[in-house]
């Protein structure tokens, strides 16, 4: 069965430092897809970057890179710059499928505190 | 708008109470799901389908129901509420099982079982 483990409860960093997240996941499918979503205060999830397993650079969306080692299936997420608006909880997931549909499997989660 | 949406936004059960959570979305995805989100364990996924009449159970789906009979809505039913049903409950909906951008969430219902 696919597993996404994130073992940083909470975070805690300063304005304009760099971050990061860890993620690790357990899988036995050879092709697999990873993301990130953040969830603000406000309660919305809202998607923040993919990786394919069969991607062969990391992925980046702006600020947010995801540094990708298939051989220790780990998907940690690096945000630069850290801003007080990232100030949230972060979410790892795995993309699942099989005939009834696709669905996403979600770790425990990584709350994100920016300070100034 | 385009979008998923989930009614109602909040609700207040007393146990034993029977209620469906509405799905729907206009954005013609073939694939939902449900999901609870309770403190300190994340999102887990309840209950999966990829079009109409075809389901799945997914991490926790003991206690709710769901059938899809449009591809636009997808109920999730509680028959009997229990106090661990209390959670906030999440839709979410996606055109591709290969798009890595198809995930589209609702705003979440917030459910207390008292």
């Amino acid at each position: 069965a696919q597993k996404i483990t994130q073992t940083q409860p909470g975070m805690f960093v300063q304005e304009k430092e760099a971050v990061t997240l860890d993620c690790t996941y357990d899988t036995s499918d050879q092709s697999y897809g990873l993301f990130w979503y953040k969830q603000p205060s406000s309660g919305e999830m809202i998607f923040l970057i993919y990786q394919g397993s069969y991607d062969e650079q990391n992925a980046t969306e702006g600020r947010y890179s995801l540094n990708f080692q298939k051989a220790r299936k780990s998907a940690n997420l690096v945000i630069s710059a850290s801003q007080l608006g990232d100030s949230a909880m972060y979410f790892c997931a795995m993309r699942v499928f099989n005939q009834a549909g696709t669905a996403l499997i979600f770790g425990k989660g990584t709350t994100l505190s920016v300070s100034s | 708008n385009a979008g998923v949406t989930q009614t109602p936004k909040f609700q207040v059960l007393k146990t034993g109470q029977s209620m469906t959570l509405q799905c729907a979305q206009d954005m013609n995805h073939e694939y939902m799901s449900w999901y609870r989100q309770d403190p300190g364990m994340g999102l887990r996924l309840i209950h999966y389908s990829v079009g109409a009449g075809i389901t799945d159970q997914g991490e926790v789906p003991n206690g709710y129901n769901v059938s899809r009979s449009t591809t636009e809505d997808f109920p999730l039913r509680l028959l009997s509420a229990a106090p661990s049903q209390t959670s906030v409950y999440f839709c979410a909906s996606s055109y591709s099982r290969q798009a890595p951008y198809g995930y589209t969430f609702g705003s979440g219902t917030r459910l207390t079982v008292v």
